[in-house]
């Protein structure tokens, strides 16, 4: 199993990034996935989840409204469309496979890809 | 919103038994996953499922849910095992990590 996110930088606050993760080495149609991010120097914190068909959503009341998580089976692809981006959303952000078609745990993740909103 | 709470640090000799502690509402009513986390690496889960080993995880690494309270307990501590651990669980279709504990081997 592997998986490579892309896409972090340097953006403004109020600007826009799309982050990708590139899934191998697993049935990446036959399970859900994860965004998690960590800002500098603090503890996790779970993003969105987005079911194996694409066809259910969810996310953490600090992103609802802003973020967009979507996947292309085809692509082997996750992907994370950040709006409104603030200060507070910087962090180093991970993909991270779920082990079935539901929540439960993270078993394999990314090495990350840092994002960083400041002017 | 559902909280975990974890104890900052814990701090063990070599060769002693470490247990970190994870404390929520009901939580043994939950499937607890944790996850240690080295400085610059992803997290990596050692235990899922409130005990379950995932293949090449140490046999020292065991975990249990009752209650109120989950803990994670590594025996035989290793200077190898220092690192963040983290708790996680599932609330309301939403993931929850508690905030983190910081193990010293010394």
């Amino acid at each position: 199993v592997q998986l490579v996110e892309s896409g972090g930088g340097l953006v403004q606050p109020g600007g826009s990034l799309r982050l990708s993760c590139a899934a191998s080495g697993f049935t990446f149609s036959s399970y859900a996935m994860n965004w998690v991010r960590q800002a500098p120097g603090k503890g996790l914190e779970w993003v969105s989840i987005i079911s194996a068909s694409g066809g259910s959503t969810y996310y953490a009341d600090s992103v609802k409204g802003r973020f967009t998580i979507s996947r292309d089976n085809s692509k082997n692809s996750l992907y994370l469309q950040m709006n409104s981006l603030r200060a507070e959303d910087t962090a180093v952000y991970y993909c991270a496979k779920d082990p079935s078609n539901s929540g439960s745990s993270f078993d394999f993740w990314g090495q990350g890809t840092l994002v960083t909103v400041s002017s | 919103s559902y909280v975990l709470t974890q104890p900052p640090s814990v701090s063990v000799a070599p060769g002693k038994t470490a247990r970190i502690t994870c404390g929520g509402n009901y939580i043994g009513t939950k499937s607890v996953h944790w996850y240690q986390q080295k400085p610059g690496q992803a997290p990596v889960v050692v235990i899922h499922y409130d005990s379950d080993r995932p293949s090449g995880i140490p046999e020292r690494f065991s975990g249990s849910n009752s209650g109120n309270t989950a803990t994670l307990t590594i025996s035989r501590v290793e200077a190898g095992d220092e690192a963040d651990y983290y708790c996680q669980v599932w609330d309301s279709s939403s993931g929850v990590f508690g905030g983190g504990t910081k193990l010293t081997v010394l």
